[in-house]
């Protein structure tokens, strides 16, 4: 089962703008991380922020989490065309490090 | 230094035949996952290993699956009497002792005819 919902499912914007891409969960969580994924294939850690953290930056990535509310954003600011791809959050809760992953958002950067 | 492999890279078989596929994790990564994600969806995880042992297999489907990490090194996934439903991207991914961010090798696409 998919603890996480994506939100859009796809946003395609101009080169130089930013995106924004919110994620919601549905129970309590350690931590939540941020993967992108091209082609379908392998996917590739972004970010992590830990459920006592409330801002995460990294690069042109800026994360936020709100616990009360249950949801998570992610910032790309000054996108690129190579910031095409899909970006999926993930949660981990428990003790054993397994990850449930959303459905994802789709970004495409148009040059 | 190498990253997670996946062999092989794309697996095309034949409804109720048997299929492995491997996983070469990152050199002394000690944790050990399989996922699979189906089309249009983010992945599913299917199982966690450390060490040798499996800590979770929680998200095996049934009792068709089945994993191994016999050295606590390189991984098995294997699928008895496959079925259509089973295609998708098999994902693995390795992490160090403790830490909670994961690397994911390329997948390995299975077709079930």
């Amino acid at each position: 089962s998919q603890q996480g919902e994506e939100d859009p499912q796809a946003l395609s914007i101009q080169e130089g703008e930013n995106a924004t891409m919110n994620c919601s969960y549905k129970t309590s969580i350690n931590n939540l991380q941020w993967y992108r994924q091209n082609s379908g294939r392998g996917l590739v850690h972004l970010i992590l922020i830990r459920s006592n953290e409330r801002e995460k930056h990294s690069g042109r990535l800026r994360v936020t989490l709100d616990t009360s509310k249950k949801s998570s954003s992610l910032l790309i600011t000054a996108s690129r065309a190579a910031d095409t791809a899909s970006y999926f959050c993930a949660t981990e809760r428990g003790s054993n490090y397994k990850l449930t992953f959303g459905k994802g958002t789709l970004l495409t950067v148009n040059p | 230094g190498a990253g997670v492999s996946q062999t092989p890279s794309n697996k095309v078989t034949e409804k109720g035949k048997y299929v492995e596929l491997r996983c070469d994790p990152i050199s002394g990564h000690t944790a050990l996952y399989w996922y699979r994600q189906s089309l249009g969806q983010g992945p599913e995880f299917l199982i966690y290993f450390q060490g040798t042992g499996a800590a979770d297999d929680s998200g095996l489907p049934n009792d068709r699956f089945f994993a191994v990490r016999p050295e606590g090194s390189v991984s098995t996934l294997k699928i008895q009497r496959t079925e259509r439903g089973d295609s998708a991207v098999y994902l693995c991914a390795s992490s160090p002792t403790g830490a909670h961010e994961q690397y994911f090798g390329p997948g390995t696409r299975l077709t079930v005819t």
